[in-house]
């Protein structure tokens, strides 16, 4: 298997602009997660999917903020209008059947800058 | 919710020496502790766990300690090699996961 696969690895963008950034989950996989890491921050939980349903979105920040999985093979997450200060690294991860107590398999990630 | 708090921020050994990181999480319902390394560029990936019904775990050079009651859980790496820089992130979980806050670890040759 290709692991998680993330589109694009690296988007540049000026303030005010959409981003959407991709994922592809490991086939198989019931659960999706998306993740934002920062020096300040760390590692946070933004949203996650089970078998295409979002579960939990409590941690996305602003209604700025949006994901979709319209399938099981394919995640977005999409950011209108973008702002400086979402300049990050965002993570898509997928895990296989159970929710916690399992590992978590992440993608190479996208590094946001917003200009 | 859950508080996880990981140190050092930073950590520096010499080649062969071995490297100590710690955790310490706040909510005693947390019953699955992993770690994951994650190298430059890249996606973390666990390199090692532990549940709570175990005190210790090990897996070739590294290992894992738990103290449910100090609610504290370590991770050991010994016999330190260049490629073993990385940043290593603990993380603990029940219905959430919560991740440390990262120990950036340089293994100098």
């Amino acid at each position: 298997d290709a692991g998680v696969i993330q589109s694009p690895r690296h988007e540049v963008t000026e303030m005010g602009q959409e981003v959407t950034l991709r994922c592809k989950p490991i086939s198989g996989h019931d659960y999706l997660f998306w993740y934002r890491q920062t020096m300040m921050r760390g590692l946070e939980l933004l949203i996650y999917f089970n078998n295409n349903v979002p579960i939990d979105d409590s941690g996305m920040p602003e209604d700025r903020f949006s994901a979709k999985m319209p399938n099981a093979s394919f995640s977005t997450l999409k950011i209108q209008p973008s702002e400086p200060r979402d300049s990050a690294v965002y993570f898509c991860a997928s895990t296989p059947r159970q929710l916690y107590g399992e590992k978590l398999f992440f993608g190479s990630g996208t590094q946001l800058s917003v200009l | 919710g859950e508080n996880v708090e990981q140190h050092p921020s930073t950590l520096s050994v010499q080649e062969g020496d071995s490297a100590v990181i710690k955790c310490t999480y706040s909510d005693s319902a947390s019953n699955y502790f992993p770690w994951y390394k994650q190298e430059l560029g890249k996606g973390p990936q666990l390199i090692i766990d532990i549940r709570s019904n175990v005190g210790e775990k090990k897996d070739q050079r590294i290992a894992v300690t738990l103290n449910k009651t100090a609610k504290h859980f370590s991770l050991h790496i010994t016999e330190t090699q260049p490629e073993d820089s990385a940043v290593y992130f603990c993380a603990a979980s029940f219905n959430k996961f919560y991740f440390g806050s990262g120990t950036k670890l340089n293994v100098k040759p």
